[in-house]
């Protein structure tokens, strides 16, 4: 069954705009992790954040994780054309597997 | 110096034939994984083999083998093929105890027709 459920499904945003994005999942984690994926091509680590962080940064993403709400937020900043991908959010409950969620489709517009 | 690398690309077939997938890394890491995504995008794990064992069967029928020749190596066989089983499937690796961050192959698309 899937852990982790996207909201929203899709997103559709000008070129400069920031896209959020959320995660809400069931089951105590051991990590939460981001995942992008281009049409046609396998999917693409982002970032990673432990169960004891709130909050963490690479480049433009910002990622936030309430274990209490068992939620996450993926916050893409100043968003590119290149941005436009399927968005998965996966938990890793430390039992050899992640479990994705269905993904949220971001369409930047130039 | 692809890191997950997957053959072929695309995959063409009759239905009741007999397929297979391979998946290599030099990563180095000690466990890798098939999942299956469907026309829908779902991505759902199959099997996880952590050095050349196997360590996860997600209720997966067994017309799917996994063999994992050694730990860089993890291949697919699917007897029987039904439509059903059309979709994209893909191969990732990971270092378990580092995290658990997960490297994916380039997929390979299985139409069965």
């Amino acid at each position: 069954s899937q852990q982790g459920e996207e909201d929203p499904q899709a997103l559709s945003i000008q070129e400069g705009e920031n896209a959020t994005m959320n995660c809400s999942y069931k089951t105590s984690i051991n990590n939460l992790q981001w995942y992008r994926q281009n049409s046609g091509r396998g999917l693409v680590h982002l970032i990673l954040i432990r169960s004891n962080e709130r909050e963490k940064h690479s480049g433009r993403l910002r990622v936030t994780l309430d274990t209490s709400k068992k939620s996450s937020s993926l916050l893409i900043t100043a968003s590119r054309a290149a941005d436009t991908a399927s968005y998965f959010c996966a938990t890793d409950a430390n039992d050899y597997k992640l479990s994705f969620g269905a993904g949220t489709t971001v369409t930047v517009r130039a | 110096d692809t890191a997950v690398s997957q053959t072929p690309k695309y995959l063409v077939t009759q239905m009741g034939n007999d397929k297979s997938i391979k998946c290599e890394q030099n990563l180095g890491h000690d466990t890798m994984y098939w999942y299956k995504q469907d026309s829908k995008k779902f991505l759902k794990i199959m099997f996880s083999y952590n050095n050349k064992e196997l360590i996860i069967n997600e209720t997966v029928p067994n017309r799917f083998s996994p063999k994992s020749p050694d730990k860089a190596h993890l291949n697919l066989h699917i007897n029987s093929l039904e439509l059903g089983d059309s979709a994209v499937y893909f191969c990732a690796s990971s270092q378990v105890d580092s995290g658990n961050e997960q490297f994916f192959g380039p997929g390979t698309r299985l139409t069965v027709l």
